[in-house]
């Protein structure tokens, strides 16, 4: 299986803070890697696919980089309402694997 | 609007079975493949299991392989997974999932509120 490593574990960012989330595969995954932000009690929203690919109505502050083995979410700006926690999903073999997740609060 | 709603989550006892349903609404079900992930009260995300548009392809986990079974009915617009053995294990709130279009790339692009699953005597 491929190994999903992310990091870190936890942030904590000001207002308008340039922040970065890490996710480190096991093997090659050629971009095939998302990002989504779960709120408290709430279900996954998808971020970006395809390693830098903007979803429909997610703010420009946020994008993805990265091939091979290392991609990063960059949000440019924190905002309030980015709170929350963020997870990594690789796509590109069986079984799909999600990195741990990283908790981002407001400092 | 595109709308996954689950559904037939509940208390179980160990070794007993569920089957969980989601319906899907705001666009062509038949043309997505679907999933099915599940979350353990405070953890991460599991992938559990995956089903091609026309039933033609499907995967497990192998936490579930064996046990669990992944469905759909086109023409109900629903999704299934049909969950025997439970383990205390299984405990978890189940999400429908739809495949994102992309060529090539593998992501969930809509998510139902989940379901929960809990598995205890």
């Amino acid at each position: 299986d491929i190994q999903m490593t992310q990091s870190p574990a936890s942030l904590s960012a000001s207002l308008g803070e340039t922040i970065s989330i890490e996710c480190r595969a096991s093997e090659d995954i050629y971009s095939n890697l998302a990002w989504y932000q779960q709120k408290s009690g709430k279900s996954p929203q998808l971020l970006i696919y395809a390693a830098n690919r903007l979803q429909d109505g997610v703010p420009s502050r946020f994008s993805g980089s990265g091939s091979g083995t290392q991609y990063s979410l960059k949000i440019s700006g924190m905002q309030p309402e980015d709170e929350g926690d963020y997870f990594c999903l690789q796509g590109s073999k069986f079984p799909f694997t999600f990195g741990s997740g990283t908790k981002l609060e407001i400092k | 609007e595109v709308q996954l709603v689950e559904s037939g989550g509940g208390l179980v006892q160990p070794g007993r079975s569920l089957k969980l349903s989601c319906l899907a609404s705001g666009f062509t079900f038949s043309n997505y493949g679907m999933n099915w992930i599940r979350q353990a009260p405070g953890k991460g995300l599991e992938w559990v299991a995956s089903i091609s548009s026309s039933s033609s392809y499907i995967y497990y986990a192998d936490t579930v392989k064996g046990r669990f079974t992944i469905s759909r009915d086109n023409a109900k617009n629903t999704l299934y997974l049909q969950m025997t053995s439970l383990r205390s294990e299984d405990t978890a709130l189940y999400y429908c999932a739809r495949l994102g279009d992309y060529p090539g790339i593998t992501h969930f692009d809509y998510w139902g509120q989940g379901v929960m699953v809990t598995v205890s005597s």
